[in-house]
């Protein structure tokens, strides 16, 4: 499968723990981005990048979560002290150009017990 | 604000029958506008977007600017159309980021 890849699928986490989470784009897709879809609500935009840069973070990503795309490849999407309003999937895409087709990964499950 | 509303969450229609997945809009500029599908234990991905006017496994879809809408429809549905409808709207921001709506879960039965 050469489309985007999100690593791990499932993760299950006690509260107050950090996680992180990796999306691996697909090649020379210079913009990714994260988002994040609770049950029964569309996806939510939380931040994205061009190349290494993280040029827009949205009011949903509070001081606790930090997202890196070094050298403008994979990033990744730290959680510090996991809540458990931050069980959620959290999807990454990415895309070739601004207002083109985003390819989206098959997500991660957070599930904050 | 930045909104796409698609007020149905579940629409049920039988195999054949006429479809039509509703989507509004609230943007001041000129938005691009897109549906995104989710087949069953598949990731989302595009099925059409308005600035290329296509039609896509039979769907359309056209931007109303004046009703701020972008309605999805199909005249005959078939079984394998059952997913995840998601409208979603990318601002002229150049950012490429996506508002979207909160699905609509289309059920063809047989």
């Amino acid at each position: 499968d050469t489309g985007v890849s999100q690593n791990p699928r499932h993760k299950i986490t006690k509260r107050g723990q950090n996680v992180t989470f990796r999306c691996d784009p697909i090649s020379e897709h210079n913009r990714l981005y994260w988002y994040r879809q609770t049950l029964g609500q569309g996806p939510e935009f939380l931040t994205y990048f061009q190349n290494e840069a993280q040029l827009e973070k949205s009011r949903l990503l509070s001081d606790r979560f930090s997202a890196e795309r070094p050298k403008g490849s994979f990033s990744t999407l730290e959680i510090q002290r996991t809540e458990q309003g931050d069980s959620a999937m959290y999807l990454c895409a990415s895309s070739p150009f601004a207002n083109t087709e985003a390819f989206f990964g098959q997500g991660t499950r957070l599930t904050v017990v | 604000a930045q909104r796409v509303t698609q007020p149905e969450k579940l629409l049920s229609v039988f195999k054949g029958a006429p479809v039509e997945l509703k989507c509004n809009y609230s943007y001041s500029g000129s938005p691009e506008l897109f549906w995104y599908v989710q087949y069953s234990r598949q990731r989302l991905q595009l099925l059409l977007r308005h600035i290329s006017r296509e039609s896509i496994k039979g769907f359309t879809a056209d931007l109303n600017k004046g009703e701020t809408s972008f309605h999805l429809k199909k005249p005959f549905a078939q079984e394998e159309d059952s997913a995840m409808y998601y409208c979603a709207l990318s601002g002229s921001s150049n950012t490429g980021k996506l508002i979207f709506g909160q699905g609509t879960t289309l059920q063809v039965k047989p």
